[in-house]
Parts: C-alpha cells; structure tokens; sequence
C-alpha cells in the first residue's frame, strides 16, 4: 500500500542553520504530497503542497520539491528560526482512493532549534 | 480564517466507559474525518465520511466507533468501551472535496483511558 518515509529525529540545530528533512513515499497513482507541521500542544497545520512531479510548495521560507524519479518530497528552509520548533509530518494523499481523499503520514520529524 | 473546532480538549475516562468526541468543521466542506496519534508515534487514520456516510474505514476502526453527523455542523467520534490503548490524541479535519484539497485539522482531543 502506500507510504511514506521521512528522517527520524530529533534534529537539533542552531538558529540561522540550513534545514533539511528527507522524505520519500510510495504510491501506485499520482499522489499530492503535503508537509504538516504540529506546534507544541496545537493540532496540525498544512505548511505546503505539491499536486504534480516538478511542483514546488512554499510557505514562511520553507520548499519542498515533487521529485517523481526519485519519489521524494523533501523539505529545506534556508535559515531556520526558534519559532520553527515543531514536529514534521511528509504526508501523501492518493486520488486513487475513495473520494474523501485520505491522507496518509509519514512518522514525523521533531525539530528543535537552538537559539 | 474558518477553522474546525473539537471539545473536549482533554477527555479522561475510566476504561469499559463510552466516550464522545466532538468535532464542528469547517461550514462548508464536504468531506470529514478522524485521526487519532498515540503518544509519540505516527499519525493514523481512522475514518472518512461524506454525505451521511462512511467513505472509507481502517483496520483501527472497528465495531467499537463509530461516527455520526447529528445535525448540520457536529461531526462525532463515538468509542462505545474504551480500552487503554485507546488512550491517543483525536484529530478531526475536513475537506472542501475538491480535487487535492487539503485537509483542515483541529487542534485535537487528548483522550486518556486510566
């Protein structure tokens, strides 16, 4: 069935650092691939999309990049801030399934930033 | 910007007991769903549900959910007999249904069976 897979943390950084948190999925379709983020003791937010291969998702500085021939999804952020401290969940929803398009994450990334 | 709301936000109960959790979406979706997270591990689905019907259940899901979508904005999870492993963390989210719309979470009912 599909999946997806994404770096175990923690991952600790320092401010201003360069981040990046791999992710790869498996699908039998052609999946829209998201990025969750959770705050501390708040639900889950979408940060960014892609629908399509070669689509690019932004949002508050971070990108992540639909790679069809290398099934991957994987999000960076150029200089990441205290404030970015959340867990990160990669996540893939097939139109393949029911209509009610499900989503499926990955185990998510605990990110801590150091001031 | 709308938003889906749950309460309780923290729900304690003794095991063998039913519980009811409770979900408004967002107005006009279409599409609803529950999720739930146990401590520290992956987020799960549980259920999906469109037009007064279950769209799509997991193996997680069984004859001690339920859902149900009592008037035309609460959307509930019922647990009939709870068990101590389903002490976890309920999301709610809904969908406008387009295609590849995402999914809108709540902040979540932190369910603790003792």
């Amino acid at each position: 069935g599909d999946s997806v897979t994404q770096m175990e943390g923690p991952v600790t950084l320092s401010e201003e650092a360069f981040l990046t948190i791999n992710c790869t999925y498996t699908a039998t379709g052609y999946p829209s691939l998201f990025w969750y983020v959770q705050y501390p003791g708040e639900g889950l937010q979408l940060l960014l999309k892609a629908t399509k291969a070669d689509d690019k998702g932004s949002n508050k500085g971070f990108e992540a990049t639909y790679r069809k021939e290398t099934t991957s999804f994987h999000l960076e952020k150029g200089s990441v801030q205290v404030s970015d401290s959340a867990v990160y969940f990669c996540a893939l929803s097939d139109p393949g399934y029911s209509s009610a398009s499900k989503i499926i994450f990955g185990s998510g990334t605990r990110l801590s930033i150091r001031p | 910007e709308p938003e889906v709301t749950q309460t309780p936000s923290h729900q304690v109960t003794q095991m063998g007991q039913e519980v009811i959790l409770r979900c408004v979406p967002i107005s006009n979706h279409l599409y609803f769903y529950w999720y739930r997270q146990i401590l520290g591990q992956k987020v799960e689905f549980l259920v999906s549900f469109y037009n007064n019907e279950i769209s799509e259940k997991s193996e997680i899901f069984d004859d001690q959910f339920s859902v149900e979508r009592p008037d035309g904005s609460n959307f509930t999870l019922k647990i009939r007999s709870t068990k101590l492993e389903d002490s976890a963390m309920y999301f709610c989210a809904s969908s406008g249904g387009q295609f590849n719309s995402p999914l809108h979470f709540g902040n979540g009912t932190r369910l603790t069976v003792t």
